[in-house]
């Protein structure tokens, strides 16, 4: 089946600094990924549809400028995350919908990124 | 708004019990409607999906039929194994190219 990686899997950062994750989809090209961040215990909440070529589109209180995305090719999406502090720390999802000739427009999965600020 | 409500968990059962977790939704069209399964430190997977009403989605032995009539999706398995505890997420979209809005998930921790 279709397969989307996300690296790194864990990081680890200091406060100040910034952190890049990123999100590929190895047999398949997503014009669309989807950022989700997740709480522990709690679930997935979208911040943002990348978009490849154009600007994401944010959800209602995520900050752009702090969750900077960038959806270059049909197979990779970056979410950066700038300044990081420590109420940042969180589990990172993306997800890329399989587009294109074949594509069933099915939703796939990253494995996630847990990023803990320090 | 449109939403997704399980049941809260833990929920602890012994192998081989039967499963149920609840699941309802509110949305002003007809969406379809998944579930996902997240096993301990990994990303979401999708389980089982349906798409229009009466519709049952089923895999690895776990089932669950969109009723409209009740805005339900309840997910069921007959006999669990250790190797389905996870945590296990109810959602909705309206089209293919939406966006999935999920429940809270529920965790399922299943004993030997």
């Amino acid at each position: 089946g279709a397969v989307v990686s996300q690296h790194p899997s864990r990081v680890i950062c200091k406060s100040g600094t910034s952190v890049k994750i990123e999100c590929r989809s190895l047999d398949f090209q997503a014009t669309t990924m989807f950022w989700y961040r997740q709480f522990p215990k709690q679930s997935l909440m979208l911040m943002a549809t990348s978009n490849e070529g154009s600007k994401a589109t944010y959800e209602q209180g995520v900050e752009k400028d702090k969750f900077l995305i960038n959806h270059a090719s049909l197979t990779l999406s970056t979410l950066t995350v700038t300044s990081a502090h420590p109420e940042d720390s969180s589990f990172y999802i993306c997800s890329a919908r399989a587009e294109g000739l074949g594509g069933t427009g099915e939703l796939f999965f990253g494995e996630g990124s847990r990023l803990t600020v320090l | 708004g449109d939403s997704v409500t399980q049941m809260e968990g833990p929920v602890t059962l012994s192998e081989e019990a039967f499963l149920t977790i609840n699941c309802t939704y509110t949305a002003t069209g007809y969406p379809s409607l998944f579930w996902y399964v997240q096993y301990p430190g990994e990303g979401l997977q999708l389980l089982l999906k349906a798409t229009k009403a009466d519709d049952k989605g089923s895999n690895k032995g776990f089932e669950a039929t969109y009723r409209k009539e009740t805005t339900s999706f309840h997910l069921e398995k007959g006999s669990v194994q250790v190797s389905d505890s996870a945590v296990y997420f109810c959602a909705l979209i309206y089209n293919q190219g939406g966006k999935l809005i999920f429940g809270q998930g529920t965790e399922l921790s299943v004993k030997p």
